[in-house]
């Protein structure tokens, strides 16, 4: 079965430096999302992308956040100048349309220090 | 607002024992989805719900949709350890675009 890939598993960074998450969404779907989720907590939307922009974004997705889709796979989230409250899991999601199932990758933990 | 609140936020249970989440809203929702989380896992699709009052089962799984469509339940007969994790409910924003996460009910089986 197809799979939401995401690299690395774990990201250690320094606060202040920037960081780039990856993911691979499933090839044939149409929408992908980045969430966020602190550990012992509910998992939180940031942003939905379609058509190569964003379609929807949520209060903690400000300025820092950034989202690109650089090629026909990748799907990228980057967070400029990390802060301490950045670290959590972040999950990349994708699917083949509004209201239609998300699948999950298995989520980069990322760790600022 | 948007947000969904889930009850309980814990649940301790023996194995053999039943278990109900249950996920509400202040608004009308178009439609619902339940997601499982095991520890260290991330989010699996569990089931979607549009119709009012609609009920589906999965094996032990018994999925409810409220009729005013503010709320829903899981319910789960019959525990097993391999039930153990997080059940979040998951709705859709108006939009259609944004997604609201319920604050999850984590199940604890004791075998």
């Amino acid at each position: 079965e197809p799979e939401v890939t995401q690299t690395p598993s774990h990201q250690v960074t320094q606060m202040g430096q920037e960081v780039i998450l990856r993911c691979v969404p499933i090839s044939n779907h149409l929408y992908f999302y980045w969430y966020r989720q602190i550990l012992g907590q509910k998992v939180e939307f940031l942003v939905s992308f379609y058509n190569n922009e964003i379609s929807e974004k949520s209060e903690i997705f400000d300025d820092q956040f950034s989202v690109e889709r650089p090629d026909g796979s990748n799907f990228t989230l980057k967070i400029r100048s990390t802060k301490l409250e950045d670290s959590a899991m972040y999950f990349c999601a994708s699917d083949q349309g509004l209201y239609q199932p998300q699948h999950f990758g298995d989520g980069t933990r990322l760790s600022i220090l | 607002g948007q947000q969904v609140m889930q009850i309980p936020q814990y649940q301790h249970v023996q194995e053999g024992e039943d278990f109900t989440t249950y996920c509400n809203s202040s608004t009308t929702l178009s439609n619902i989805q339940w997601y499982k989380q095991r520890p260290g896992g991330h989010p699996v699709f569990l089931i979607q719900l549009v119709k009012s009052g609609e009920v589906k089962k999965q094996k032990r799984l018994t999925f409810q949709f409220g009729e005013a469509k503010k709320n829903s339940s899981l319910h789960i007969t019959a525990t097993q350890t391999t039930d153990v994790g997080t059940y979040f409910c998951l709705r859709v924003a108006n939009t259609g675009n944004q997604f609201y996460f319920g604050t999850g009910t984590s199940l604890t089986v004791i075998p």
